[in-house]
């Protein structure tokens, strides 16, 4: 059964850095089949898509936070890692991992996620 | 960005009734369209992918139909367990975008 789990500070003050790992269990970050994402969630609100790497290193990310973000992979570790920097109050949310499936070499869908780490952002 | 626009935002249901959601996409995205069922404090859980795939495990009586921009996700009998916000996802291009979310509640 694979399992994602998120790890990293909970609170990260005003312009400072936010670094969170996922750990990926019961199946190797290295496949070819999947793409490893980032997803937060304000309190009360939506999901919205932060970013995703794949096991080759290449990223996409969200344009309204692409200038702010870094996606990593570490297939030695089977981990996945974000960084945001400047963050500022409105980054507080629940960051969650997942796994994005690839169906004929196309990312499709997000089947297994992290159960999700509150980072708030205050001093 | 594509925005996906779901309806209602929230509704209010019985056990045993009928629940039908509605996603629109704001560009044809074929069927690149997925559902996820989250309860509070927890993670989002797929349940249909492709438009209307059932995920492995997922009961039957969720179901999904559409394509191009319109979509739907049937709940032929809701069961207590299925009170929770559900959520519409486009898979056909990035950045990926969400449905702002359909709250059902108990009636």
């Amino acid at each position: 059964q694979v399992q994602l789990q998120e790890s990293g500070p909970g609170l990260v003050k005003p312009s400072q850095t936010l670094s969170l790992t996922c750990t990926v269990s019961g199946g190797s970050i290295s496949s070819g089949s999947y793409y490893w994402s980032w997803i937060r969630q304000p309190a009360g609100k939506g999901l919205e898509w932060i970013g995703r790497v794949s096991a080759t290193g290449s990223t996409n990310s969200n344009p309204s936070l692409k200038s702010r973000i870094t996606l990593s992979i570490d297939t030695s570790r089977n981990q996945f890692s974000l960084k945001l920097s400047s963050v500022a109050a409105a980054d507080t949310a629940v960051y969650y991992c997942a796994r994005e499936v690839l169906v004929a070499a196309l990312p499709y869908y997000f089947d297994y996620w992290g159960q999700g780490i509150l980072v708030t952002v205050s001093s | 960005d594509i925005q996906m626009t779901q309806s209602p935002s929230s509704l209010s249901a019985s056990v045993g009734d009928r629940v039908t959601i509605t996603c629109r996409a704001g560009q044809s995205i074929s069927t690149y369209l997925n559902w996820y069922q989250q309860k509070p404090g927890k993670a989002p859980n797929l349940l249909i992918y492709g438009a209307s795939n059932l995920q492995s495990g997922v009961p039957s009586r969720f179901s999904g139909s559409g394509s191009g921009t319109d979509f739907t996700l049937t709940i032929s009998s809701l069961q207590r367990e299925d009170f929770a916000t559900y959520y519409c996802q486009q898979s056909y291009i990035t950045p990926r975008t969400f449905g702002q979310g359909t709250k059902v509640e108990i009636k």
